[in-house]
């Protein structure tokens, strides 16, 4: 299979730190994507890893462990536009497609 | 500025109708997906192609039909029979396999 978990939902404070996890199958495995998705807006594009170790982007920093099966999203100094639900993908060998994680809906609290 | 656009924006069918979603893109990007979103929930992949003239079912076929005529263009069919089509649906694009590139999406109601 090509489950992929995610939390379902998380709340955090304006100006913290949060770590959004994604597990998913290792089998295959040819990167890992990372999408913020507002309410009723389209997915917009992130992050994304293909070997091991840390991203950094900005406030937004996206870790990978191939072995694991496992990648973090991080996200600094929260405001309150990072409410919104974030989506990991999983991509497999060439010809195949995406497969999106159920999404974690970040709420950001003043 | 190139992109994918999605139309219409709201779209309401009435029991037994067929409607058709327009994708188009500028991108010069190969590959096309349809996906569709539930509140609450993820994307699940409708239909997808690789190349002109050729398209694959994805996981929730059913009920649905494509067509890829154009590089550009992948129109979207919920036929009748899609029983419960209400959703938020989306097209995207991708070069080399990996999807990049959302369309701002279509909403789906039955009236």
């Amino acid at each position: 299979g090509q489950n992929i978990d995610q939390p379902t939902e998380m709340t955090a404070t304006e100006g913290a730190i949060v770590q959004i996890n994604c597990t998913y199958q290792t089998s295959g495995f040819n990167g890992l994507f990372w999408y913020q998705q507002h309410a009723g807006e389209a997915p917009t594009f992130l992050s994304y890893n293909v070997l091991d170790g840390l991203e950094e982007k900005g406030r937004f920093s996206s870790f990978l462990s191939r072995s694991k099966g496992y990648s973090y999203l991080l996200l600094k100094e929260l405001q309150m536009k990072d409410s919104a639900s974030y989506l990991c993908a999983r991509a497999g060998n060439y010809g195949q497609n995406f497969v999106f994680g159920p999404g974690t809906r970040l709420s950001v609290l003043p | 500025d190139g992109g994918i656009t999605q139309s219409p924006k709201y779209l309401f069918r009435k029991e037994g109708q067929n409607v058709t979603l327009s994708c188009e893109q500028n991108l010069n990007h190969d590959a096309m997906y349809w996906y569709r979103q539930d509140p609450g929930q993820g994307l699940r992949l409708i239909y997808y192609s690789q190349i002109v003239n050729d398209f694959q079912k994805g996981d929730i076929a059913e009920g649905y039909s494509v067509s890829r005529e154009k590089k550009e263009s992948f129109p979207l069919t919920v036929t009748s029979a899609q029983k419960n089509p209400t959703a938020f649906y989306l097209c995207a694009s991708s070069i080399r396999g990996y999807v990049y590139t959302f369309g701002s999406g279509t909403r789906l109601t039955v009236v």
